[in-house]
């Protein structure tokens, strides 16, 4: 079974600063997909940003990008000029036939 | 483009009692997932349509958790009888395809065993 581990439960950062969320996970696939999603206090989670395995290029959205260490199985998401919006529960998530969600991180952006 | 429609968005029942959660997903979306969210934990497949079949119901619990797709578009979820563990989010997703497209969720419904 695959399973994926995010170590932090809890972050906070001053607004416009960086925040980077670690997240490793355990597979014995080659191909594969990670993903990481933001679920804001009003519960509707929302996809921020996703991953193929096969791409050594890392993933980037806006002020969003990950760090992608294959052998290493490790997958971390760095918010740049972090915004009071960007308060919310992040997953970790990955997916060969099914989905499987990390613990998730609270993250408090402070004004 | 409409998303991902659940209701109700809350329920508070008390054991024994049975419970129904309905989903509707993006327009056109073959794939549709059912996900319970237990408080401070990460969402967990209960089970995976395919259109009107099901692809993965192995962490649904089947003496008491049932669940349909009619007509490949909209599902319900049903409890019966609920039990005081069974208090969650439910949360259900769709994706265009299969399980590594992107998955759109709905607002979820909160379930409140008593």
């Amino acid at each position: 079974a695959q399973t994926v581990t995010q170590s932090q439960p809890e972050m906070s950062v001053q607004e416009a600063e960086t925040v980077t969320l670690s997240c490793t996970y355990d597979t014995s696939e080659n191909n594969y997909y990670l993903f990481w999603y933001k679920q804001p206090p009003s519960r509707q989670m929302i996809l921020v940003i996703r991953q193929e395995a096969y791409k050594q290029q890392n993933a980037t959205e806006n002020r969003f990008s990950v760090n992608f260490q294959k052998a290493a199985k490790s997958f971390s998401l760095k918010i740049s000029d972090s915004q009071l919006g960007d308060t919310a529960m992040y997953f970790c998530a990955f997916e060969d036939y099914k989905l499987s969600f990390g613990a998730g991180t609270t993250v408090t952006v402070r004004a | 483009e409409a998303g991902v429609a659940q209701s109700p968005r809350y329920k508070i029942i008390e054991k024994r009692q049975s419970v129904a959660f309905w989903c509707n997903p993006i327009s056109g979306h073959a794939t549709l997932y059912w996900y319970q969210q237990i408080l401070g934990q990460g969402p967990k497949l209960l089970i995976q349509f395919q259109n009107n079949g099901v692809v993965d119901d192995s962490q649904l619990p089947k003496d008491r958790f049932s669940a349909e797709r009619l007509k490949g578009v909209d599902s319900t979820l049903k409890i019966q009888p609920a039990k005081l563990e069974d208090s969650a989010v439910y949360l259900c997703a769709s994706s265009l395809r299969g399980s590594t497209d992107t998955q759109y969720f709905g607002p979820g419904t909160r379930l409140t065993v008593l």
